[in-house]
């Protein structure tokens, strides 16, 4: 596709779970973002790939949250054991590179009961 | 740290030109963006500011002071699709740190 798409586009899972959201960024763009945008509030920058450099993971809120990418398509964030706090809409963005504007998908929606 | 202000909503009538502020205290700066985001759907780009001064983009202009740690969004000619939140977003390198967004509703 054209554009940023992101899977699920809607997640509901029990306390306790573990989920994984899949990002597919748009081909050729060698940085991936993901943020977070809990209701009410600014997007947070979790995590940010560049290439085949070490990640940026310094907006990770716990040790429960990780992500990977492969070389410079597909990402997945993962969230084990996923707490009622972690409800939110999970947004990737991806661009050129660094400096290039960001372009989003359209997030995915997780509800932790 | 980042601190982004900007109001949580404006409403304005069908027609009429309205102005969203955002004032920001930011460790780095490298441009100011203004994305676009309806109910449900991702951000949309909009605008770049990086030098002081106005760019105009057909209905929607922006503006920078990168003195005073300020922009505005400036709407004209306001039409129903134009209801959305609209961020601001400061990047430093290549971080994006953002307001909590301003809901805009247009009333016919």
């Amino acid at each position: 596709g054209a554009g940023v798409s992101q899977s699920p586009s809607n997640k509901v899972t029990e306390k306790g779970k573990d989920v994984e959201l899949r990002c597919d960024p748009i081909s050729g763009h060698t940085a991936l973002y993901w943020y977070r945008q809990r209701l009410g509030q600014g997007l947070e920058f979790l995590i940010y790939f560049q290439g085949n450099s070490a990640p940026d993971k310094s907006g990770l809120p716990s040790d429960r949250f990780s992500a990977e990418r492969t070389g410079e398509s597909v990402s997945t964030l993962t969230i084990q054991r996923t707490q009622q706090e972690d409800s939110a809409v999970y947004l990737c963005a991806s661009s050129l590179a660094r400096w290039n504007e960001q372009f989003f998908g359209p997030g995915t929606r997780l509800t932790v009961l | 740290g980042q601190n982004i202000d900007q109001p949580t909503e404006m409403t304005a009538t069908e027609g009429a030109i309205v102005q969203i502020n955002c004032t920001y205290q930011t460790s780095g700066f490298n441009g100011l963006f203004w994305y676009q985001q309806h109910a449900g759907e991702a951000p949309t780009f909009l605008s770049y500011n990086v030098l002081d001064g106005l760019e105009e983009k057909g209905r929607f202009s922006s503006f920078l002071s990168r003195s005073k740690g300020y922009s505005y969004l400036l709407l004209k000619e306001l039409q129903m699709k134009d209801s959305a939140s609209y961020l601001c977003a400061v990047k430093d390198d290549y971080k994006l740190s953002f307001g909590a967004g301003t809901t805009v509703t247009v009333r016919a």
